[in-house]
């Protein structure tokens, strides 16, 4: 698989339960970046988690690190309809600008 | 909350003609990239600029593309002559200077809203 690939694809949920996204990646990185893209618009940075964190939180959000399974998840609690959107991983290596994005999951809140 | 902003929201031309999309990056940031994504794909890294030049850019960047800062706010990605493959919602970004000897890897970067690019 690429660098950034996340699952599940999509999830349905109802509100308020958490959803979790994972996001897997290959090579070796200095930050993990999460976005959120609703449908046909822009990114909107969510949370960046730094090589040497293992756990990061922001409101609803926590995101984890296990750099040694190259992997990450971001928990979002208590979800809402307005959660529903596309969430993107994105790493970032070492000497180098450029971010490398997941596939993506696609998550869908029902009322 | 200041925010990166980008002209047009939709941009619709004729293959071969010459596009340029614009980005305004939040006041204090000195990065600067174009990232793109295509229809039902992944967000792509085109280019990074920082100090007036290029500092990477991906093999999707060729001569077809350049970028420019021509004043003090704006930063534009230009088309030179469009295919119908370069169709896609474009992003630019945004980062800002890192605290003296802070690593610029740890900056996140902001995006804008895209620019909807339709090559007919």
């Amino acid at each position: 698989s690429q660098q950034g690939e996340e699952d599940p694809q999509a999830l349905s949920i109802q509100e308020g339960e958490n959803a979790t996204m994972n996001c897997s990646y290959k090579t070796s990185i200095n930050n993990l970046q999460w976005y959120r893209q609703n449908s046909g618009r822009g990114l909107v940075h969510l949370i960046l988690i730094r090589s040497n964190e293992r756990e990061k939180h922001s409101g609803r959000l926590r995101v984890t690190l296990d750099t040694s399974k190259k992997s990450s998840s971001l928990l979002i609690t208590a979800s809402r309809a307005a959660d529903t959107a596309s969430y993107f991983c994105a790493t970032r290596s070492y000497n180098t600008d450029k971010l490398i994005f997941g596939t993506g999951t696609r998550l869908q809140v029902f009322p | 909350e200041p925010e990166v902003t980008q002209t047009p929201s939709h941009q619709v031309t004729q293959m071969g003609q010459e596009v340029i999309l614009r980005c305004v990056p939040i006041s204090n940031h000195l990065y600067f990239y174009w990232y793109r994504q295509i229809l039902g794909q992944k967000v792509e890294f085109l280019v990074s600029f920082y100090n007036n030049e290029i500092s990477e850019k991906s093999e999707i960047f060729d001569d077809q593309f350049s970028v420019e800062r021509p004043d003090g706010s704006n930063f534009t990605l230009k088309i030179r002559s469009t295919k119908l493959e370069d169709s896609a919602m474009y992003f630019c970004a945004s980062s800002e200077v890192p605290s003296l000897g802070g690593p610029t890897s740890y900056n996140e970067q902001f995006f804008g809203p895209g620019t909807r690019l339709t090559v007919l």
